[in-house]
């Protein structure tokens, strides 16, 4: 079985440009999850889906910051305008029902270079 | 806040050595998890401690979960350079405002020299 799938895997581009993370999970799997990983801060959670509806955007930095999950395949995470201060790889990341005792599927990530 | 702070932060050590590493917190988890992660990729899960006073053998690691499940370790024993990485660990909550919140440590980058 295919694991979580994120594009693109490397992002460059300018301040103040548009950002879009896309992300396909596990097929069967009801949690979908962003993080942001840095040296400074470590992994972050951003943002959960619970059957496509968000559940919890506390930790999304700022309004620049969007994320959608139109189906139970496909999600985006938009950044705009982009930041030097975004720069990080960026996880998805999936799980069955009741996660918390269950496992965490992560993509490879998206490295993301604002500058 | 949950927040869970581990260490060392960094452990560089040569084969065939012993080491812990130690994750602990001021709050209670009803269950906590092991990652390793590789350069270039995401975490990939150890291990899920449940209950406390747990102990869990996955070959040459063992994990235990504290007694009051506030705090966790990770002991390998003969460390090979295939064991280099970074070690995740995770908290995770089953109610209340953090429900769905799986909250991570910073992180324990492991080098180990042949």
């Amino acid at each position: 079985d295919a694991g979580v799938i994120q594009s693109p895997r490397h992002e460059v581009t300018e301040m103040g440009q548009e950002v879009t993370l896309r992300c396909k999970p596990i097929s069967g799997h009801d949690y979908l999850f962003w993080y942001r990983q840095t040296m400074m801060r470590g992994l972050e959670l951003l943002i959960y889906f619970n059957n496509n509806v968000p559940i919890d955007d506390s930790g999304m930095p700022e309004d620049r910051f969007s994320a959608k999950m139109p189906n139970a395949s496909f999600s985006t995470l938009k950044i705009q305008p982009s930041e030097p201060r975004d720069s990080a790889v960026y996880f998805c990341a999936s799980a069955r029902t009741s996660f918390y005792t269950g496992e965490l599927f992560f993509g490879e990530g998206s490295r993301l270079t604002v500058l | 806040t949950q927040l869970l702070e581990q260490s060392p932060q960094f452990l560089s050590i040569q084969e065939g050595e012993n080491l812990t590493v130690y994750c602990n917190s001021s709050s209670v988890f009803s269950s906590l998890q092991w990652y390793r992660q590789e350069p270039g990729e995401g975490p990939v899960l150890l291990v899920t401690v449940v209950t406390g006073g747990e102990v869990k053998k996955l070959k040459r690691l063992t994990f235990q979960f504290g007694d009051a499940r506030k705090d966790s370790s990770l002991h390998i024993t003969a460390a090979q350079p295939g064991d280099t990485g970074l070690y995740l660990c995770a908290g995770a909550n089953a109610g209340g405002t953090s429900y769905g919140k799986l909250t991570f440590g910073q992180g324990t980058i492991l080098t180990v020299h042949p």
